[in-house]
């Protein structure tokens, strides 16, 4: 399998302009997670997926941020409108359903997407 | 609520020097405990992996001990290398989500 897939790898925007960054997970995986790293922050869970439906969604830090998955190879998060202040890493990462159920423990992350906005 | 703490960096290493990386954690009940890797420009890789008490999770010389006693998960490498050259991530599995520490940059030096 080719792996978690996200893209763009960069992307540099101004602010207040849409963002739209995309992932497609490894197939056959049940969920999918959207994290951010910032040198602040660190690694946040933004939001997971489990097929195709958002479970928790806790970590979005604001009505900017929202996250679809119209299919189960394919999910979207959208930044509308972009600010200075999001400018972070994307990880987007996907995982199997564990035996117990729940997400299982091992997630597969992809290469990120740096956004940065002007 | 659940925490995890790890050294700060930059950790600079001459290349077969012994590797240290503190991380401690908070935590109800028994998590699961995870050393993640990140290599200039990619994603985060699972290293190794502890699941109860006492438990050595290693891989690729590298080895971690569940520590019940001192909430603690320190990772260590006998003889590092160049390649090694990365961040390294701390990490407990929460309610179906991972509490991830701050990450730990190491420098190898040839």
């Amino acid at each position: 399998d080719a792996g978690v897939i996200q893209s763009p790898r960069h992307e540099v925007t101004e602010m207040g302009q849409e963002v739209t960054l995309r992932c497609k997970p490894i197939s056959g995986h049940d969920y999918l997670f959207w994290y951010r790293q910032t040198m602040m922050r660190g690694l946040e869970l933004l939001i997971y997926f489990n097929n195709n439906v958002p479970i928790d969604d806790s970590g979005m830090p604001e009505d900017r941020f929202s996250a679809k998955m119209p299919n189960a190879s394919f999910s979207t998060l959208k930044i509308q409108p972009s600010e200075p202040r999001d400018s972070a890493v994307y990880f987007c990462a996907s995982s199997f359903e564990a035996l117990a159920g729940g997400p299982a423990d091992t997630q597969y992350f992809g290469p990120g997407t740096r956004l940065t906005v002007l | 609520g659940d925490s995890v703490t790890q050294m700060e960096g930059p950790v600079t290493l001459s290349e077969e020097a012994f590797l240290t990386i503190n991380c401690t954690y908070t935590a109800t009940g028994y998590p699961s405990l995870f050393w993640y890797v990140q290599y200039p420009g990619e994603g985060l890789q699972l290293l190794l992996k502890a699941t109860k008490a006492d438990d050595k999770g290693s891989n690729k010389g590298f080895e971690a001990t569940y520590r019940k006693e001192t909430t603690s998960f320190h990772l260590e490498k006998g003889s590092v290398q160049v390649s090694d050259s990365a961040v390294y991530f701390c990490a407990l599995w929460g309610t179906y989500k991972y509490i991830f520490g701050t990450g730990t940059r190491l420098k190898v030096l040839a």
